[in-house]
């Protein structure tokens, strides 16, 4: 069993359409994550939520908006791409309360390419 | 904020040669610190990881990593790699808090020649 999918794997789309990604986690973790790697392999966060609440928002265009219905789901929502946009995005997942606290385990990414 | 730097960006070495990736991070508090190896065409895992205690630490495909506080330092060896270790490795910090955030340092990629 994959502990966390993504769906799509990969995204080739227009500039100016709308996307999203879903991601799914099945390890009773708390806290799930977005991740952007660029072209140069450069990857940062986008989002945190733990248990369906907001905790980290980093500097991300408003065109991106995540979604987490509940704690094992974290979907990414975006409106008007950019050529800018194309990355691979991965989704995350960790507990908290140690031991294992802030240990990512990661999808498998979703390669987006903006056209 | 937390800052990451890994100092080889593109490292190729010839099997059984002794691997050292460097990794510095600028974080005034207590940290978690991590390995995370990303092999071609694969998801991010984790390689080892670093809380507390002994500061040099054992992970998975005989690959360790020491922590020296003095120099904000986390360097990742093997003795000897193999070709199955070409692979992309990032550094990984995070503060020693519940909901903290990993930053990622811009990776090292390994390329192994057989």
């Amino acid at each position: 069993d994959t502990a966390v999918s993504q769906t799509p794997k990969y995204l080739v789309t227009q500039m100016g359409n709308d996307k999203s990604i879903k991601c799914e986690q099945n390890l009773g973790h708390d806290t799930m994550y977005w991740y952007k790697q660029d072209s140069k392999k450069f990857l940062k966060i986008m989002f945190s939520y733990n248990n369906k609440e907001l905790i980290i928002n980093e500097t991300v265009p408003n065109r991106f908006s995540p979604k987490s219905p509940d704690k094992a789901h974290l979907n990414l929502h975006i409106n008007s791409l950019e050529l800018g946009d194309s990355a691979v995005y991965f989704c995350a997942s960790s507990p908290i309360g140690s031991p294992g606290a802030n240990v990512l385990t990661f999808g498998a990414g979703s390669r987006l390419t903006v056209l | 904020a937390q800052s990451v730097s890994q100092h080889n960006h593109h490292v190729i070495l010839s099997e059984a040669a002794s691997l050292e990736l460097g990794c510095n991070y600028s974080y005034g508090g207590t940290v978690n610190l991590f390995w995370y190896v990303q092999y071609p065409g694969q998801h991010l895992q984790l390689l080892l990881k670093y809380f507390s205690g002994d500061p040099l630490v054992k992970g998975i495909k005989g690959f360790e990593a020491e922590f020296i506080k003095s120099k904000f330092s986390f360097n990742l060896r093997k003795p000897s790699v193999q070709w199955s270790d070409t692979a992309e490795y990032f550094c990984a910090v995070n503060p020693n808090t519940n909901a903290g955030k990993s930053t990622f340092g811009d990776g090292t990629t390994l390329t192994v020649k057989p």
